[in-house]
């Protein structure tokens, strides 16, 4: 099972929204509505920002909003501020056997 | 508030047994409610799920780790455990351990503790 592919970065200006991407194929991202976002700031562990493609949990910015069309998935951060500078990988239910893969992780930069 | 931290050696030799603990706070490992996964991860190879316990025990490994990976759970001191045998310097990495809602959704997770595989 490979890695779900991202891009290696995505930057933009304080207030703007950027979107990201992460593509998978049939027998990940676009045969299941299980993909989830984490954010991650250097030295600490991930967070979840979004699961089950759409939802956010408690606590976390109604700015970051998720969608999934075929077998891509996103995650969008509108009105970017300086705390989301981050890197931010997805993840995807990807079947019994092999359950959970990763994607390759974007770094955000905010300019 | 749900906690969740890792603990175990922090340098393993080639070919032995990585062997980790993760005690959980603020939620029973015992729960019928959430599964409970280790994931680790390190700049060549990223995040990698590596396998998952539930209450009753059953459990589910990564195919590439499978036949190196046990993990178990000990439900008196609410701590589950990972061992990795046979250990090479690609498993040098930072051991997370993580809430999971089981669909994959990992909620809480540990600080993560770095391991290096080295002689």
């Amino acid at each position: 099972q490979s890695a779900l592919t991202q891009p290696a970065s995505v930057s933009g200006s304080p207030g703007q929204s950027i979107t990201m991407s992460c593509a998978g194929t049939r027998s990940d991202v676009g045969n299941y509505n299980l993909v989830s976002w984490y954010q991650q700031h250097p030295g600490k562990a991930p967070k979840l920002m979004i699961y089950e493609v759409t939802k956010r949990p408690s606590g976390v910015s109604d700015r970051f909003s998720g969608s999934k069309s075929g077998n891509t998935a996103s995650l969008t951060i509108s009105g970017l501020q300086a705390e989301d500078e981050a890197d931010y990988y997805c993840c995807s239910y990807a079947g019994t056997e092999t359950f959970g893969v990763f994607g390759t992780g974007t770094k955000v930069t905010v300019l | 508030q749900v906690q969740l931290q890792e603990s175990g050696p922090g340098l393993v030799k080639p070919s032995e047994t990585l062997s980790l603990t993760c005690t959980v706070s603020g939620d029973s490992v015992n729960s019928d409610t959430f599964y409970w996964s280790w994931i680790r991860q390190s700049p060549g190879r990223g995040l990698e799920w590596i396998g998952y316990i539930y209450y009753t025990g059953r459990t589910s490994y990564n195919p590439s780790l499978k036949s190196r990976v046990t993990i178990s759970l000990d439900t008196s001191k609410n701590q589950f455990s990972l061992n990795l045998r046979f250990v090479t310097a690609a498993d040098t990495a930072i051991y997370y351990c993580a809430r999971d809602l089981g669909d994959p959704t990992f909620d809480y997770w540990g600080q993560g503790t770095l391991v290096t595989v080295s002689s």
